[in-house]
């Protein structure tokens, strides 16, 4: 059964708006989220992360929002741009507590 | 990333085959990972080691065996290919658990018919 849950498999955003991607967790325990950026025939990249002691973490044109309550955290990349069309997963941390766990990713189309 | 390669980049295979996929890293980190990626699925971890010679199972370990006799080569092995195993497979690193991100390499196309 899927800790990590992205329930929107793609997302088609104007160049210049906002792209919002969402991600659900089931663990209330997680307490570190990332999320990786994968553009086709090349490996996953790392884009940003979140600890548990944060409710939102920012990096240029990418921020992340977390909702404990919620458990819910949401990737915001203003302003959207074509190069950002790829494939974002979200992460969290396995039971193991040495690996990650994945969501199933959500396909992100910027068209011009 | 110039730091961690895998071998070979595309396979074609029968099935019934074994079949062992390389990954290689030159940055000396400890923890070494295997995942699949399959439509419809995401990334799932296959194996992991946490040293050399330590090894454990994820959640799709079932039919995949690996090795780390050092430090820099993580091998995963499918014991006797089938259509199922056909898959484009990642390997990643990462010097501290997964706190600061993996870091994945380019991925190997697998076909199994």
């Amino acid at each position: 059964d899927q800790q990590v849950k992205q329930n929107s498999p793609s997302l088609s955003v104007q160049e210049g708006r906002i792209s919002i991607l969402n991600c659900d967790y089931t663990n209330s325990m997680f307490d570190y989220f990332l999320w990786y950026k994968k553009y086709p025939a090349e490996g996953p990249t790392f884009l940003i992360s979140i600890s548990s002691i944060k409710d939102k973490n920012e990096d240029g044109r990418f921020t992340v929002f977390l909702n404990k309550s919620a458990k819910h955290l949401s990737l915001h990349i203003v302003p959207s741009q074509p190069g950002d069309s790829a494939v974002y997963f979200c992460a969290a941390p396995a039971n193991s507590g040495y690996a990650l766990n994945f969501g199933k990713g959500t396909s992100l189309l910027v068209t011009p | 990333d110039a730091g961690i390669t895998q071998s070979p980049r595309h396979k074609v295979t029968e099935t019934g085959t074994p079949v062992t996929l390389r990954c290689h890293q030159t940055e000396n980190h400890r923890y070494m990972y295997w995942y699949r990626q399959d439509p419809g699925h995401g990334l799932r971890l296959i194996h992991y080691s946490y040293g050399v010679k330590d090894t454990d199972k994820g959640e799709v370990s079932d039919g995949y065996s690996v090795s780390r006799s050092k430090t820099e080569d993580f091998l995963l092995t499918l014991e006797s290919a089938t259509s199922s195993q056909t898959s484009v497979y990642f390997c990643a690193i990462s010097w501290d658990k997964f706190v600061y991100g993996y870091t994945f390499g380019s991925g190997t196309r697998l076909t199994v018919v």
